[in-house]
């Protein structure tokens, strides 16, 4: 297995820009998350997935968008790019997991992606 | 609303040192606790869940516990090959699969 890929490794932007980070897995898990992290900090969700054609957003969701057609893949789509869009974001997927169902639940993470806007 | 923090923000350790890393939070209910580890440049590779006090996993030189407020991540003996950011999040019981990061710390280990 891949795990989760994601495309491009880099990218320069200008502002007002648009541009889709593509995110992949092959784990056939049910859950998927975009997050963004800036530089010295923790990861910061922006939208997040329980299965395909369901979205919702997380902790800083605006300026971007999510789609999810298939279980695959979880693209994020910057309309106007900004520069504090600038950071590095990430894609992770977990299963459905429910601990005490015997599940497990840890997010399983893609490379990243690391966008400048200028 | 959920907070993770983790102390200290940086240290710096010489081979065969040991020492403890500390992730406190506060949440309503904890699903579960997570460490993950970071290489500069590369995306976090999860190593440890724990679901309750008192529970402790283990994985070569790292050992991680859990309490009621805080979790440690324990390095015995470390080599150069530990240096990453090591990552805590929480996972909240009404929170759904959502994870809720701390800012990591970053470990250096010197030969």
């Amino acid at each position: 297995n891949a795990g989760v890929t994601q495309t491009p490794k880099f990218r320069i932007l200008k502002i007002g820009q648009s541009m889709t980070l593509q995110c992949t897995q092959d784990m056939n898990h049910n859950y998927m998350y975009w997050y963004r992290q800036d530089p010295g900090m923790g990861l910061k969700l922006i939208y997040y997935s329980v299965g395909a054609g369901i979205t919702d957003k997380g902790e800083v969701p605006n300026g971007y968008n999510v789609s999810r057609s298939t279980t695959e893949d979880f693209p994020l789509r910057l309309e106007l790019a900004a520069p504090s869009q600038t950071s590095v974001y990430f894609c992770a997927s977990s299963y459905r997991g429910n601990h005490g169902a015997g599940g497990r639940n840890e997010q399983f993470f893609g490379p990243g992606t690391r966008l400048t806007v200028l | 609303e959920d907070q993770v923090t983790q102390s200290p923000e940086a240290l710096r350790l010489q081979e065969g040192e040991s020492s403890s890393l500390n992730c406190s939070y506060t949440v309503s209910g904890l699903r579960g606790l997570f460490w993950y580890r970071q290489d500069p440049g590369k995306g976090p590779e999860f190593l440890f869940t724990l679901y309750s006090a008192g529970e402790e996993k283990e994985k070569e030189r790292l050992k991680a516990t859990l309490t009621k407020k805080e979790s440690f991540l324990h390095i015995t003996a470390p080599k150069p090959e530990d240096s990453a950011t090591y990552l805590c999040a929480v996972q909240e019981e009404t929170s759904g699969s959502r994870l809720t990061f701390g800012e990591g710390t970053q470990l250096t280990v010197n030969p």
